[in-house]
């Protein structure tokens, strides 16, 4: 069973500071996607990564894949209040079209 | 065009009564999966549907049924509910449910069927 963990669970900042979320598990992954969620809403799809090392960029977003896949994180620059939401990583296991996601780093940006 | 829809948005249930939550994917798409948020956690995998079949099942009690129709619509259905039932059910669409490409598919899910058991 994997077991995956989110940091930190809950994080509050003023609007312009950067800041960094992790995505932890003790088991290798074929792909790993970032999910942003905003309330009454569904998750959606910010970025998937799949090669160990890489690192990928959206916009203020910066995604980084462990070398040895089996963590990840996001780091946000110059955040704003746009980026508030409930931020899910959910790894993937080779084939396996069923997502596990984490339970989450819920971000609140203040103006 | 119209991205995948749930209805209904919010349902207020007892104890011990069934429901039936439904989902329409995006045009196109032939896959469909049951997520159950509950308050505070990440979306928990209940089902896949791929062409009517049943490619999928988290671990989740036979309370728990779904189905999906010719026109890959679907109904996730819960018998006997509970309190612990309460959450967010959300539905999320695919164009073929493979994931065996690279990262996967992408899922495209919907606003979700806010359930509440009392």
């Amino acid at each position: 069973t994997q077991l995956l963990e989110q940091s930190p669970q809950f994080l509050s900042i003023q609007e312009g500071e950067n800041l960094t979320v992790y995505c932890n598990s003790s088991s290798v992954f074929s792909s790993l996607q970032w999910y942003r969620q905003e309330p009454g809403e569904g998750p959606v799809l910010l970025v998937t990564v799949v090669t160990g090392g890489e690192v990928k960029k959206l916009k203020r977003l910066t995604f980084q894949f462990g070398d040895a896949r089996k963590d990840s994180s996001l780091h946000i620059t110059a955040a704003q209040p746009g980026d508030t939401g409930l931020y899910l990583c959910a790894p993937r296991l080779g084939g396996n079209e069923k997502l596990t996601f984490g339970t989450g780093t819920r971000l609140t940006i203040i103006p | 065009d119209a991205g995948v829809t749930q209805s209904p948005t919010h349902l207020i249930k007892t104890r011990g009564q069934h429901v039936t939550l439904r989902c329409s994917p995006i045009s196109g798409h032939k896959s469909v999966s049951w997520y159950q948020q509950v308050l505070g956690q990440g979306p928990q995998f209940i089902f896949q549907y791929y062409e009517k079949e049943e490619r999928g099942r988290g671990n989740f009690p036979d309370r728990f049924s779904a189905r999906q129709f010719p026109n890959y619509s679907s109904e996730l259905n819960v018998n006997a509910l509970l309190l612990g039932d309460s959450a967010l059910y959300l539905c999320a669409s695919s164009l073929e449910g493979s994931g065996g490409r690279g990262g996967g598919e992408t899922q495209y899910f919907g606003p979700g069927t806010r359930l509440l058991v009392l």
